[in-house]
């Protein structure tokens, strides 16, 4: 089946720097993957869909200049949290859509503490 | 616009009872896909079925089954004898073709199951 595969896994970093955390599918082509972020016990929140080859499009109330989203080929979509802040600590999980069917595989998602 | 309910927050059972988790879409489209996804507390999304608008077939895996009923706009999941390894966050998702192709994720089943 369709494999997605994110890293890191987790990443700990200092208030200020930048975090960029990798999606890619691995026996697929994406032209479409999604970014989300998920705080505990709560549901999946899309941040931004991720089209190779153009700008991502981003949610309502998301920064784009604080997440930076590149879909630079096929098979890898880049999430970078700039000038990352403890508010940014959660976790973030991407999926890419499968161009066949309609399904959608997940990464195993990063979760990121900003300290 | 597509929604996914699904209202029980947390399930306690104790192990080998059965389980019914509810989900509830709403949605003008009459062509859409139903999703479930299980999220264990590692937090990587496992895919569980997808079922399309047209087929209303009920679906047995194992010790899960899905009832699809498109007259109340339901697709609910039982675990039958359910065991400790069940114990997850379960999403229902709804897919369109709408909005950048993204899933309509529901709130999430935190599922107990009790050795």
């Amino acid at each position: 089946g369709a494999v997605v595969s994110q890293h890191p896994s987790w990443v700990i970093c200092k208030s200020g720097t930048s975090v960029k955390i990798e999606c890619r599918s691995l026996d697929f082509q994406a032209t479409t993957m999604f970014w989300y972020r998920q705080f505990p016990k709560q549901s999946l929140m899309l941040m931004a869909t991720s089209n190779e080859g153009s700008k991502a499009t981003y949610e309502q109330g998301v920064e784009k200049d604080k997440f930076l989203i590149n879909h630079a080929s096929l098979t890898l979509s880049t999430l970078t949290v700039t000038s990352a802040h403890p508010e940014d600590s959660s976790f973030y999980i991407c999926s890419a859509r499968e161009p066949v069917d309609y399904g959608y595989t997940f990464g195993s998602g990063t979760r990121l503490t900003v300290v | 616009a597509q929604k996914v309910t699904q209202a029980q927050t947390e399930i306690s059972v104790v192990e080998k009872e059965d389980v019914t988790l509810d989900c509830v879409y709403e949605t003008r489209d009459t062509t859409y896909y139903l999703f479930w996804y299980k999220q264990p507390p590692s937090g990587e999304l496992v895919f569980l079925i997808r079922r399309n608008s047209f087929d209303e077939q009920n679906e047995i895996s194992g010790r899960y089954s899905w009832n699809f009923q498109k007259s109340t706009s339901s697709f609910n999941f039982t675990i039958t004898a359910s065991q400790v390894v069940d114990s997850a966050v379960y999403f229902c998702a709804l897919y369109t073709g709408h909005g950048n192709n993204r899933l309509a994720f529901g709130k999430g089943n935190q599922v107990v199951v009790i050795p």
